[in-house]
């Protein structure tokens, strides 16, 4: 079975800096995707990044970008010019292929302070 | 983007009645259906795997015969809590599917209070 960590329950940054939130998974697969979700306070899941085993760049979403290390199987999520809006929960996700059901980490609650 | 609805989004209910929340894809058909639950400040918690025309598949420790999936087409699927008690209070996520897409789409969510 898969497993994802999430080794920060809480962080905090300052508006307009940058941010790491780690995750590290475990599986015996070689193909997978990996996810990063947003939760703000009306808890809406919202994808954030998604990541695909076999591709070897890192995805990027804007101010948002991954470190995708498959050996190491770490998954971290570099949020950049952090906003007040980012102010949420972020989860990070496994996905087997054709599964459809993801399995999360725990959760890091993320608060950007002005 | 797919979009999926829930409904209710709030719901406060009395110990011992049922509630029914609804899931919908709005502008795709679903092929499969989860249903998760979630504790203030915890991580979502799967709670059954829901396939058009067949019994929901629960996952280990969940009773089935306290919360009911029915997935009567491609586009709904609903959970029913029955006789609830406030230990049943959480907010319930749904998901959809599409097959090959390997996505998840969330819907936002249904507060469920029982007094």
């Amino acid at each position: 079975a898969q497993t994802v960590t999430q080794s920060q329950p809480e962080m905090s940054v300052q508006e307009a800096e940058t941010v790491t939130l780690s995750c590290t998974y475990d599986t015996s697969e070689n193909n997978y995707y990996l996810f990063w979700y947003k939760q703000p306070p009306s808890r809406q899941m919202i994808l954030v990044i998604r990541q695909e085993a076999y591709k070897q760049q890192n995805a990027t979403e804007n101010r948002f970008s991954v470190n995708f290390q498959k050996a190491a199987k770490s998954f971290s999520l570099k949020i950049s010019d952090s906003q007040l809006g980012d102010t949420a929960m972020y989860f990070c996700a496994f996905m087997r292929p054709n599964a459809g059901k993801s399995t999360f980490g725990d959760g890091t609650t993320l608060t950007v302070k002005p | 983007g797919a979009v999926v609805s829930q409904h209710p989004s709030w719901v406060i209910c009395k110990s011992g009645t049922s509630v029914k929340i609804e899931c919908r894809s709005l502008d795709f058909q679903a092929t499969t259906m989860f249903w998760y639950r979630q504790f203030p400040k915890q991580s979502l918690m799967l709670m059954a795997t829901s396939n058009e025309g067949s019994k929901a598949t629960y996952e280990q420790g969940v009773e089935k015969d306290k919360f009911l999936i029915n997935h009567a087409s491609l586009t709904l699927s609903t959970l029913t809590v029955t006789s609830a008690h406030p230990e049943d209070s959480s907010f319930y996520i749904c998901s959809a599917t599409v097959i090959l897409e390997d996505t998840q789409y969330f819907g936002p969510g249904t507060r469920l209070t029982v007094l």
